[in-house]
């Protein structure tokens, strides 16, 4: 199963909200889609799985959403933290696939 | 604190062999499926294989089937990943990471700081 994230990347300021997309090449149960955020010199962190849910001690501020085989994080009020490359996972059926990321810069 | 550390990272001729290995602490490593998961160089990330909970179970990615070998020592409290025949499109950070709860088909919870591999003559 292929996830394609869109866009390529994406600027926006502190403050804002902001929508990331992930595309299935297949049906995937939104069971079995996570959001992860790589930060430089950090473990990668799960924000969201099953779509919706979102991991330990991750603000309400990151949420989920699908509608047909596009899966969205949006990520709002922005912080400098938030600024990361953000990538989506299926987990659904071995192999599980990452889309390409999305680097969220500061505009 | 609850943490994955990786080792064994390094630089390996083409066809030579590598052995990582992932040490868990503050948790009960025999409760979960492991994975390997890596990341070349400006590229994304490649989900490598994964190992159910008692080590009888394993899925591998295509690009590593026949050449890679997942196994755990759950007394010891670790995880390896055997590489073997390795070519120069191996080479990235390996990441091992805990599935979020016994399920082999889960999201990756707990992540390490990555070990570099590097296959080049």
């Amino acid at each position: 199963i292929v996830l394609t994230q869109s866009p390529g990347t994406l600027s926006v300021s502190p403050g804002e909200s902001a929508t990331l997309s992930c595309r299935a090449s297949q049906r995937v149960g939104s069971a079995y889609i996570a959001w992860y955020q790589f930060r430089p010199g950090q473990a990668p962190r799960l924000l969201l799985d099953g779509t919706f849910r979102r991991a330990a001690g991750i603000p309400d501020k990151f949420s989920g959403g699908v509608s047909g085989s596009e899966f969205t994080l949006t990520i709002s009020r922005l912080e400098p933290e938030d600024f990361a490359v953000y990538y989506c996972h299926q987990y659904g059926t071995p192999p599980y696939t990452f889309g390409q990321g999305t680097p969220l810069e500061i505009k | 604190q609850v943490h994955l550390v990786e080792s064994g990272g390094g630089v390996v001729q083409p066809g030579r062999s590598l052995r990582l290995s992932c040490t868990p602490s503050g948790f009960i490593f025999s409760n979960y499926a492991m994975n390997w998961v890596r990341q070349v160089p400006g590229k994304g990330l490649e989900w490598v294989v994964v190992i159910s909970f008692d080590g009888t179970n394993q899925h591998y990615g295509d690009s590593v089937k026949g050449r890679f070998t997942i196994s755990r020592d759950n007394s010891n409290n670790t995880l390896y990943l055997q590489m073997n025949s390795l070519r120069v499109d191996d080479s990235g950070v390996y990441y091992c990471a805990r599935a979020l709860e016994m399920a082999i088909n889960d999201a990756f919870d707990l992540w390490g700081q990555g070990t570099l591999v590097t296959v080049s003559s």
